[in-house]
């Protein structure tokens, strides 16, 4: 059974840095094919896909947010972590985390949907 | 990579069937049949629905069906029941390992 965890910071500053942590279990980021992704949701809003890291160390960011997002993986702690430079408070949003499967090493069929998430984490950009 | 283009909303009564359309472009839905559909009720995490454009995972009912023509893809919930009322949401991937999802459709059973 795969789960997945959102923690970090509740509030954050207008320009401060945000760091969430994604702990999970049920799958290794060591696996062929498997990956994480940042997903947000400002209230009322859709979602957006933030960041996905995948088992190889591709990493992908949101065009219009790249040059604040940052995405890093520990394997053996079972962890990936997103920090996001100079928050705003249009950055108040619930992030959640994802479990990827791009690749089955069972099938070897290629596929790439969110098959678990966290429950999210509600983060609220003020001063 | 643009938002894929969803009807902001869609309705139906119980028992009738409702179809949410979502469209992309050749570099997305177009290109790939790796398009996934997600449930989320309020206050949820979503919830996966269709993956691979028209496949259902276990436990999900078969009044979920999912298709692909073209650059559109489509949800049909058939037999639509109270609880199905919801936000939809399509995601595609879109090449080098990128994916996209649309701007979300609010389902009202009336």
């Amino acid at each position: 059974q795969i789960t997945l965890k959102e923690s970090g910071p509740t509030l954050v500053k207008p320009t401060q840095t945000l760091t969430l942590t994604c702990t999970f279990s049920g799958f290794s980021l060591s696996t062929s094919g498997v990956g994480v992704g940042w997903i947000r949701q400002p209230p009322g809003k859709a979602l957006e896909c933030l960041a996905l890291i995948y088992w190889d160390d591709h990493k992908r960011y949101s065009p219009s947010l790249k040059s604040r997002l940052t995405v890093t993986k520990d394997t053996s702690e079972n962890q990936v972590v997103l920090t996001m430079t100079n928050m705003d408070p249009v950055d108040t949003a619930t992030y959640y985390c994802a479990h990827l499967l791009y690749y089955d090493i069972l099938t070897s069929y290629y596929h790439s949907y969110f098959d678990s998430w966290g429950r999210g984490t509600l983060v609220t950009v003020s001063s | 990579q643009s938002a894929l283009t969803q009807p902001r909303s869609v309705s139906g009564s119980p028992g009738q069937s409702v179809t949410i359309s979502c469209s992309g472009t050749n570099s997305d839905v177009g290109g790939y049949n790796y398009v996934s559909w997600y449930q989320q009720h309020p206050g949820k995490a979503p919830k996966l629905t269709i993956y691979d454009v028209s496949k259902r995972p276990s436990g999900v009912p078969d009044r979920f069906s999912g298709s692909k023509s073209g650059n559109t893809a489509s949800l049909t919930i058939s037999g639509l029941q109270a609880e199905d009322e919801a936000d939809y949401y399509c995601c595609s991937y879109a090449g080098d390992y990128t994916l996209v999802f649309g701007g979300g459709t609010k389902l009202t059973v009336l």
